[in-house]
């Protein structure tokens, strides 16, 4: 099984709605990444969490950590359509920021 | 600043052809990373460099794959021969030792026929 599992694996909402992307890790965490593809190009970062409870928000992004740090949440207000592409958490499990492991991905359509 | 830079984009050859990629670091950052991700899986790691010496290449396929970092700036994977299952895009990323992410290069999309 997966180490780290997102779910879900694809997501297609409509413009203006909002969405949730999860991330559950099978061991803790010392941090969570979040990270945007898009399709055939580059990984662009977005928020790194590191405490329990933790909370961050970027524009119409937020992304939490809970308390046991094995599970995370992305969440999107108001989707556009420049929030489509593929979302992937990463996890540090050596608590030095390296050697990043990743999840599957979520691929987000937004439609018009 | 500028971001890691990856060459080719877009490569495409028969198998047991040979490959290579290039990459060159943000400047400054001492830790270099081949990442392989195959169509619909996240990106796994390959091999990692802390300036021009190898920290971690567990998951590198050494009877075909090889990566150098000489100078400790810019590094080079190379796959040698290639087969189907290679096919996917090598991302190269590179970090100072803090704690705020990776930054990616755009990724070269390697399709062996």
């Amino acid at each position: 099984s997966q180490e780290l599992e997102q779910s879900p694996q694809s997501l297609i909402v409509q413009e203006g709605k909002n969405l949730t992307i999860n991330c559950t890790s099978s061991k803790t965490l010392y941090g969570l990444y979040w990270y945007k593809q898009k399709y055939g190009e580059g990984l662009i970062f977005l928020m790194m969490l590191q405490k329990g409870g933790e909370e961050k928000s970027h524009e119409k992004i937020t992304a939490k950590l809970d308390e046991k740090k094995q599970q995370s949440s992305l969440h999107i207000t108001a989707s556009q359509p420049s929030h489509a592409g593929i979302y992937l958490c990463g996890a540090d499990r050596t608590g030095t920021a390296s050697k990043l492991t990743f999840g599957t991905g979520t691929r987000l359509q937004v439609t018009l | 600043e500028a971001g890691v830079a990856q060459s080719p984009r877009y490569k495409i050859i028969e198998k047991r052809q040979s490959v290579a990629f290039w990459c060159n670091p943000i400047s400054g950052h001492a830790t270099l990373y081949w990442y392989q991700q195959i169509l619909g899986q996240g990106p796994k790691l390959l091999i990692q460099f802390q300036n021009n010496g190898v920290v971690d290449d567990s998951q590198l396929p050494k009877d075909r794959f090889s990566a150098e970092r000489l100078k400790g700036v810019d590094s080079t994977l190379k796959i040698q021969p290639a087969k189907l299952e290679d096919s996917a895009v090598y991302l190269c990323a590179s970090s100072r030792p803090s704690r705020v992410g990776y930054t990616f290069g755009s990724g070269t999309r390697l399709t062996v026929v």
